[in-house]
């Protein structure tokens, strides 16, 4: 079956613009998670969305907002981009059921690159 | 938040056994243990997880102390093509957030 797809995969964007990411989990998977992975802070944790409802926040600014899809399919909204956004965003999708060990299966992430 | 400490590199020799130990002494009991590992600007790729029993699949073994304290990953023979980054991950609560800490960088050599 397919896999995380994650588009685009490469992205250049200028200080202050905004910038939407795109995540088509796992078909039958209802989570959807977003990880920002820099060389210094590593992978951090943004949010998940789970039926269309945002069930877990990380520490991240207000700049930074997602949403999920009847589909399922997530997007991520990062406005007012600063320098400190560069980074690969990982998304990851799982069957979402609390209280059960079920794992995630990542994409190959968006690379972002803000000049 | 259930925390995991994992030394910062290995070296292993091609063909041979990695083990990759793992600390996680606050663990709760219906915490799990997950093992993903990060080959260069991918996405991080599942592995193996457990509970309190040993596990295995075909990629790895998963071995967990009793007091499940901590766990070792094994990968039985090890190929250059398992150079990563391996994170070892203690799943907190019941939301579907993992803490990634820094990693073991394995390096597989020739």
């Amino acid at each position: 079956k397919a896999g995380v797809t994650q588009t685009p995969r490469y992205l250049i964007k200028t200080r202050g613009q905004q910038v939407t990411l795109s995540c088509s989990p796992i078909s039958g998977h209802r989570s959807v998670s977003w990880y920002q992975q820099t060389p210094g802070q590593g992978l951090q944790f943004l949010f998940e969305y789970f039926s269309e409802t945002q069930r877990n926040k990380g520490n991240f600014p207000g700049r930074f907002s997602g949403r999920q899809f009847s589909n399922s399919r997530s997007e991520m909204n990062v406005s007012t981009l600063e320098l400190g956004d560069s980074a690969l965003y990982l998304c990851a999708s799982s069957l979402g059921d609390r209280g059960r060990d079920y794992g995630y299966t990542f994409g190959s992430g968006t690379r972002l690159t803000v000049v | 938040d259930a925390k995991t400490t994992q030394p910062p590199s290995m070296d292993c020799a091609e063909g041979r056994a990695a083990n990759l130990p793992c600390n996680h002494s606050t663990i709760s009991g219906n915490e799990y243990v997950y093992w993903y590992r990060q080959i260069h600007s991918q996405g991080p790729q599942y592995i193996i997880h457990g509970l309190k029993n040993n596990e295995t699949n075909e990629m790895a073994s998963l071995i967990i102390t009793e007091d499940r304290k901590s766990s070792t990953l094994i990968l039985p023979h090890a190929t250059l093509r398992d150079t990563a980054v391996y994170y070892c991950i203690v799943r907190t609560d019941n939301f579907n957030k993992f803490y990634f800490g820094s990693g073991t960088k394995l390096n597989v050599k020739p």
